[in-house]
């Protein structure tokens, strides 16, 4: 079985500066897909970005980027220009390409970010 | 904005009473899903649904059940609450096609079980 862990609960950053979030996952698939979801203090969750598993070139959507090294299983979301909004829950994603459990979502258990003024 | 509501937002119950939650979507999507989201567990996902009354059981579906009578609506039933089951509940639907598809979550549902 898959599994996802992020091993920071909880990074602190500086308006302006940069943080990066990390994430390692586990599977002997070779067809996956991963994500970065947001969850602010509304409870809401929000999309940041995805990286399928057989592109080399690594996302980015606006501020957010990742670092994708798919041999160590690594999954990292570099935030920079940090801004108080981004201050929230950010939890890191596996869903699988294969079999009748394909669209299933396996998520790690969060990292809390706080934006310091 | 998926178009994609649950109700109701807030519930306190007592234990050993049934209780119902909906997701509701507007987009036809075939794909719905149910999670449960606990400090220090991510989210769990619970049952999930891959059509009218085609349901399969997820993670952590012991004592829940779900019904999908219409392709807009995915109800989560728990027979019989627990206080393990205080938890806040999203629902999500899956868009786009094979391989290349994200899933969009509804607002939650706060539900204590005293």
């Amino acid at each position: 079985a898959q599994t996802v862990t992020q091993s920071q609960p909880e990074m602190s950053v500086q308006e302006a500066e940069t943080v990066t979030l990390s994430c390692t996952y586990d599977t002997s698939e070779s067809d996956y897909y991963l994500f970065w979801y947001k969850q602010p203090p509304s409870r809401q969750m929000i999309l940041v970005i995805r990286q399928e598993a057989y592109k080399q070139q690594n996302a980015t959507e606006n501020r957010f980027s990742v670092n994708f090294q798919k041999a160590a299983k690594s999954f990292s979301l570099k935030i920079s220009d940090s801004q108080l909004g981004d201050a929230a829950m950010y939890f890191c994603a596996y869903r699988s390409n294969y079999g009748g459990s394909q669209g299933n979502l396996i998520f790690g258990k969060g990292t809390k970010l706080s934006v310091k003024p | 904005d998926a178009g994609i509501t649950q109700s109701p937002r807030h519930k306190v119950t007592e234990t050993g009473t049934p209780v119902t939650l909906r997701c509701h979507q507007t987009e036809n999507h075939r794909y719905m899903y149910w999670y449960r989201q606990d400090p220090g567990h991510g989210l769990r996902l619970i049952h999930y649904s891959y059509g009218v009354k085609d349901t399969d059981k997820g993670e952590v579906s012991d004592g829940y059940s779900v019904s999908r009578s219409k392709t807009e609506d995915f109800l989560l039933t728990l027979e019989s609450a627990t206080s393990s089951q205080t938890s806040v509940y999203f629902c999500a639907i899956k868009t786009g096609t094979w391989g290349y598809n994200e899933q969009f979550f509804g607002p939650g549902t706060r539900l204590t079980v005293l």
